[in-house]
């Protein structure tokens, strides 16, 4: 059974443009929230999505979006980036079994 | 913010037995306790979960105090692999799938296992 799977990796941007990160959820999860992660923040919660609608959000500007598909994958999208937006961001998985599981992450690094 | 409080670091030898506290003083009747770790740069692992009996896996143990105040997560055989950032979360059970997967990171135990 596959995990849950985030793309691209890594990537670099530059400061103001937008980017937009994919993950695919397990399959038969409809759940899928997202995470950024920072040294000086830790991990905090951005959103989630189940069944197409954001059920969810944490306390994150109006820059940092997200829509999940009927297929349940989902993207989250940050426009005109800052600096401070370097960041792991982590998709997580949510289904039968109350277990939430998370994927490997995008590194984003905004220079 | 997390309603967990853990210590922020531990040692432990490799091959003895890793226990790794958790104080949760203000969890609800129906809140579970969830303990994840992550290995750098890694995204969180699921370790184990329970909600009032102790639970066992193939990965750890989890202990829950009586009055459900506090936990400890053993893992009973540490190795360098084990060597990571865990963390102990509580949250209220999705039973309809209709509740939200939100999760309150703290700042978690970072464990060294040391050869």
């Amino acid at each position: 059974k596959a995990g849950v799977t985030q793309t691209p990796r890594y990537l670099i941007k530059t400061r103001g443009q937008q980017v937009t990160l994919s993950c695919s959820p397990i399959s038969g999860h409809r759940s899928v929230s997202w995470y950024q992660q920072t040294p000086g923040q830790g991990l905090q919660f951005l959103f989630e999505y189940f069944s197409e609608t954001q059920r969810n959000k944490g306390n994150f500007p109006g820059r940092f979006s997200g829509r999940q598909f009927s297929n349940s994958r989902s993207e989250m999208n940050v426009s005109t980036l800052e600096l401070g937006d370097s960041a792991l961001y982590l998709c997580a998985s949510g289904g039968p079994g109350n277990t939430i599981y998370f994927g490997e992450g995008s590194w984003l690094t905004v220079v | 913010d997390a309603k967990t409080t853990q210590p922020t670091s531990m040692d432990c030898a490799e091959g003895r037995a890793a226990n790794l506290p958790c104080n949760h003083s203000t969890i609800s009747g129906n809140e579970y306790v969830y303990w994840y770790r992550q290995i750098h740069s890694q995204g969180p692992q699921y370790i184990i979960h329970g909600l009032k009996n102790n639970e066992t896996n193939e990965m750890a143990s989890l202990i829950i105090t009586e009055d459900r105040k506090s936990s400890t997560l053993i893992l009973p055989h540490a190795t360098l692999r084990d060597t990571a950032v865990y963390y102990c979360i509580v949250r209220p059970p999705d039973l309809t799938q209709g509740g939200s997967e939100k999760l309150v990171f703290g700042k978690g135990t970072k464990l060294t296992v040391n050869p």
